[in-house]
């Protein structure tokens, strides 16, 4: 079937501008993940939805970035006002959501983020 | 906080060798581990979990053990092949399911 997917796959805007990033999950995963991948900073978790809810909201660096998901599906995460520092690779990820011992994270190909 | 390392940064070796990663973990209140496999512009792929319960996983020529106790890890590759350069990747699950990632060991398999 198919695998989580991500629009855009490369995005170029200018500092001050928003941005929305968009992950369509595999189908009838609960779980999903936003994380940002950066040169300096590595893998780092943003947020976590469980159906439509964000039990885990604790990785978002600012109140710049926020996300939603609606109907247990797709998800956006949205950069208002990008700073150069935003400029990275975001990664989406769905697991089942079934089980957190044997969960596993199913990875997109990340959108990337260069803010000029 | 919880804190992954992975030892080497980078390794290179010629086909055929076999040749160990190593992961180490601060925090040994982890639900599994997994190890990735990331090729340059792609996303991740999982190669294989070790749930917090389990000593290892075998998946072909990869083996990857698990010493909760000891907060250490290690990815056996057997019989290495061009096609397993990539960068490996070590994360492990904590509360709420997110995962926290090591820096990556940097992989080069000479043909």
């Amino acid at each position: 079937g198919a695998g989580v997917s991500q629009s855009p796959s490369n995005k170029v805007t200018e500092k001050g501008k928003d941005v929305e990033l968009r992950c369509d999950p595999i189908s009838g995963h609960t779980a999903l993940y936003w994380y940002r991948q950066s040169l300096g900073q590595g893998l780092e978790f943003l947020i976590y939805f469980q159906g439509n809810s964000a039990p885990d909201k604790s990785g978002l660096p600012s109140d710049r970035f926020s996300a939603e998901r609606t109907g247990g599906s797709v998800s956006t995460l949205t950069i208002q006002r990008t700073q150069q520092e935003d400029s990275a690779v975001y990664l989406c990820a769905s697991s089942s959501g079934t089980g957190i011992f044997t969960d596993t994270q199913y990875f997109g190909p990340g959108t990337r983020l260069t803010v000029l | 906080k919880q804190e992954v390392t992975q030892i080497p940064a980078a390794l290179s070796v010629p086909e055929g060798e076999n040749l160990v990663l190593n992961c180490s973990f601060t925090d040994s209140a982890i639900y599994n581990l997994q190890w990735f496999r990331q090729d340059p512009g792609k996303g991740l792929t999982s190669l294989l979990l070790i749930q917090s319960s389990q000593r290892e996983q075998t998946s072909g020529r990869l083996n990857a053990s698990l010493d909760k106790s000891s907060g250490r890890s290690t990815l056996y590759i057997a019989a290495s092949q061009p096609g397993d350069s990539a960068t490996y990747l070590c994360a492990v699950t904590q509360g709420a399911q997110k995962l926290v990632f090591g820096q990556g060991t940097r992989l080069t398999i000479n043909p």
